[in-house]
């Protein structure tokens, strides 16, 4: 199985900031990376598929990039609605697993 | 709007068997792969099971094989997954969720509000 690793897992951040979250492979996952946004008490909610492409409705302050086993997360300017614990998913292959999460939170 | 709303959780026995639901609307649900992902604090988010949008294939990971058995009534839109021999570590909030592909079935693009299953005496 792949095993997908985030750094960091807890971030602390203002209004404002740049940030950027990452996602390590344990082997080439091509481009099949999903990333997704979930708030407490709630469903995630996908945000980049293939690694780069933004599903539709998602800010454009979101962008993802990376290829093979190593990939980012960036919030360009964080705003008070984006705190939130953050996942990435691979789906090459069967299985399909999640890294543990990165939450972000006010500074 | 696409709507899943996941029913069936509740408080059962380790060994016990539950049926969870997963009632869709707002999208062609007989045209799309449905999975069922389950969360916990300690483990995180952990995908459990998908099946084809037909019926025709269905994956499990190894982590409930055999154990559990995903299906679905497309005349009814749901999804159902029968859980049987169950285990403490299945306490979890179960998510079903769409596959937003259809050629890369492993990702999705909408997730229920959940339901809550605990396994304990």
């Amino acid at each position: 199985d792949t095993q997908m690793t985030q750094s960091p897992s807890t971030l602390s951040a203002s209004v404002g900031d740049r940030v950027t979250i990452t996602c390590r492979a344990s082997q080439s996952i091509n481009n099949y990376l999903a990333w997704y946004q979930q708030k407490p008490g709630k469903a995630p909610e996908l945000l980049i598929y293939q690694a780069s492409s933004l599903e539709s409705g998602v800010p454009s302050r979101f962008s993802g990039s990376g290829s093979g086993t190593e990939f980012t997360l960036t919030i360009s300017s964080l705003q008070p609605d984006d705190f939130a614990t953050y996942y990435c998913q691979h789906y090459n292959t069967y299985p399909w697993t999640f890294g543990q999460g990165t939450k972000v939170d006010i500074k | 709007q696409v709507q899943l709303v996941e029913s069936g959780g509740g408080v059962v026995q380790p060994g016990g068997s539950l049926r969870l639901s997963c009632e869709a609307s707002g999208f062609t649900f007989s045209t799309y792969g449905m999975h069922w992902v389950r969360q916990t604090p300690g483990k995180g988010l952990e995908w459990v099971a998908f099946i084809r949008y037909d019926g025709s294939s269905k994956w499990y990971a190894d982590s409930v094989k055999g154990r559990f058995t995903i299906s679905r009534d497309n005349s009814k839109n749901t999804l159902y997954v029968q859980m049987k021999s169950l285990r403490g570590e299945d306490s979890a909030v179960y998510y079903c969720a769409k596959s937003r592909s259809v050629s890369m079935p492993g990702y999705f693009d909408f997730w229920g509000q959940g339901t809550l299953v605990a396994v304990s005496s």
